[in-house]
């Protein structure tokens, strides 16, 4: 069946703009997950949605970022007024459940450039 | 909070050879532990978990013992492929918990 997608693939931006990531987890899972892999850091946690619960945006690293689901399905981070330091691959992951058994599928990712 | 610690890479080895990767955690309580794989060009994957002590994890060749005594999480293979070349991932997921802390990563190369 079909795993995780993002778009796009790739994003190059000037330093000052919006961008929009986009994720569309696994059909029928409830769990949603945004990370962000960069080389200094690592990968780190930014936010979770399970189901119609309020997201934990514990992660997040600055009020620059966003994100939303949309019935329970898509979702979409966004970055304003971008930095140079958000360049990163921005991972989504999905899972049956929030629950730590239930495996993350994680998608190809979203390689941000901020120029 | 919750942390892991795996060895800095990269890491080459000749084919065959075997293979470990150091995994040490810190975390309250029982976390479960997961080794995450990532091949040349691709999204991550779950190689393999252990959910509590003692409890050994394998897939395609690799294992992992959940060490509570030692916290560690050491993934081992007995004989590497060239296929095996990739960035490894230790993580963890605190207990009652959903957000996957993980490390820094160790880039394998193996070389025929």
């Amino acid at each position: 069946g079909a795993g995780v997608s993002q778009s796009p693939s790739n994003k190059v931006t000037e330093k000052g703009k919006d961008v929009e990531l986009r994720c569309d987890p696994i059909s029928g899972h409830t769990a949603l997950y945004w990370y962000r892999q960069s080389l200094g850091q690592g990968l780190e946690f930014l936010i979770y949605f399970q189901g119609n619960s309020a997201p934990d945006k514990s992660g997040l690293p600055s009020d620059r970022f966003s994100a939303e689901r949309t019935g329970g399905s898509v979702s979409t981070l966004t970055i304003q007024r971008t930095q140079q330091e958000d360049s990163a691959v921005y991972l989504c992951a999905s899972s049956l459940s929030g629950l730590a058994l239930f495996e993350q599928y994680f998608g190809p990712g979203t390689r941000l450039t901020v120029t | 909070g919750n942390s892991v610690t795996q060895m800095e890479g990269p890491v080459t080895l000749s084919e065959e050879a075997f293979l470990t990767i150091n995994c040490t955690y810190t975390a309250t309580g029982y976390p479960s532990l997961f080794w995450y794989v990532q091949y040349p060009g691709e999204g991550l994957q779950l190689l393999l978990k252990a959910t509590k002590a003692d409890d050994k994890g394998s897939n395609k060749g690799f294992e992992a013992t959940y060490r509570k005594e030692t916290t560690s999480f050491h993934l081992e293979k007995g004989s590497v492929q060239v296929s095996d070349s990739a960035v490894y991932f230790c993580a963890l997921s605190g207990a009652g918990s959903y957000q996957l802390t993980f490390g820094k990563g160790t880039k394998l190369s193996v070389i025929p």
